[in-house]
């Protein structure tokens, strides 16, 4: 079955502008986590969504929000971009919150200049 | 949180085994040891997981030492395909509030 997909793949944005993210889980999975990946902090939670509600939240500004959609696909949204947001976002998915095996999409590699 | 730590880099011959070690001596008793590796411009990829019996699976197999303060990853004979950076990570959290915590893992380079 198809794995997990996040668009775009690349984005270049400019600061004080805003992105939104997009992730689609594998089919049937109903939880989707947020990641973001830089060379310095290396792999950071964002948050986790599971039937449209926020799980969990990781250590971000308020700049940084999700939402998902009751097909599980997911978006996340980072606003008043500024220089230091630029990263890998991974996405990743499991059937339900809980379960031990995650699945990640290969990321969408944002550059704010 | 429980916390991991690995050794930044390792080398391996192609062909051998590698073996990655990991500590976590602050995991608690309902907290799981798993293993996740991510090639360069790829995302993590799920290798295997324990709570405390040894596991062994098609990519790999999981050492964890009696008291659970420490496990290996073992690539019985690893390839030039296996040079990625291994994460060791420990499940934190209820089940309905489960975050993973990623250190900076090991930089794994397979050498022919």
């Amino acid at each position: 079955k198809a794995g997990v997909t996040q668009t775009p793949r690349y984005l270049i944005k400019t600061r004080g502008q805003q992105v939104t993210l997009s992730c689609s889980p594998i089919s049937g999975h109903r939880s989707v986590s947020w990641y973001q990946q830089t060379p310095g902090q290396g792999l950071q939670f964002l948050f986790e969504y599971f039937s449209e509600t926020q799980r969990n939240k990781g250590n971000f500004p308020g700049r940084f929000s999700g939402r998902q959609f009751s097909n599980s696909r997911s978006e996340m949204n980072v606003s008043t971009l500024e220089l230091g947001d630029s990263a890998l976002y991974l996405c990743a998915s499991r059937r339900r919150t809980g379960d031990y095996e995650q699945y990640f999409g290969p990321g969408t590699r944002l550059t704010v200049t | 949180d429980a916390k991991t730590t690995q050794p930044t880099s390792m080398d391996c011959a192609e062909g051998r085994a590698a073996n990655l070690p990991c500590n976590h001596s602050t995991i608690s008793g309902n907290e799981y040891v798993y293993w996740y590796r991510q090639i360069h411009s790829q995302g993590p990829q799920y290798i295997i997981h324990g709570l405390k019996n040894n596991e062994t699976n098609e990519m790999a197999s999981l050492i964890i030492t009696e008291d659970r303060k420490s496990s290996t990853l073992i690539l019985p004979h690893a390839t030039l395909r296996d040079t990625a950076v291994y994460y060791c990570i420990v499940r934190v959290g209820e089940t309905s509030y489960d975050k993973v915590i990623f250190g900076p893992g090991t930089s794994l380079s397979v050498i022919p």
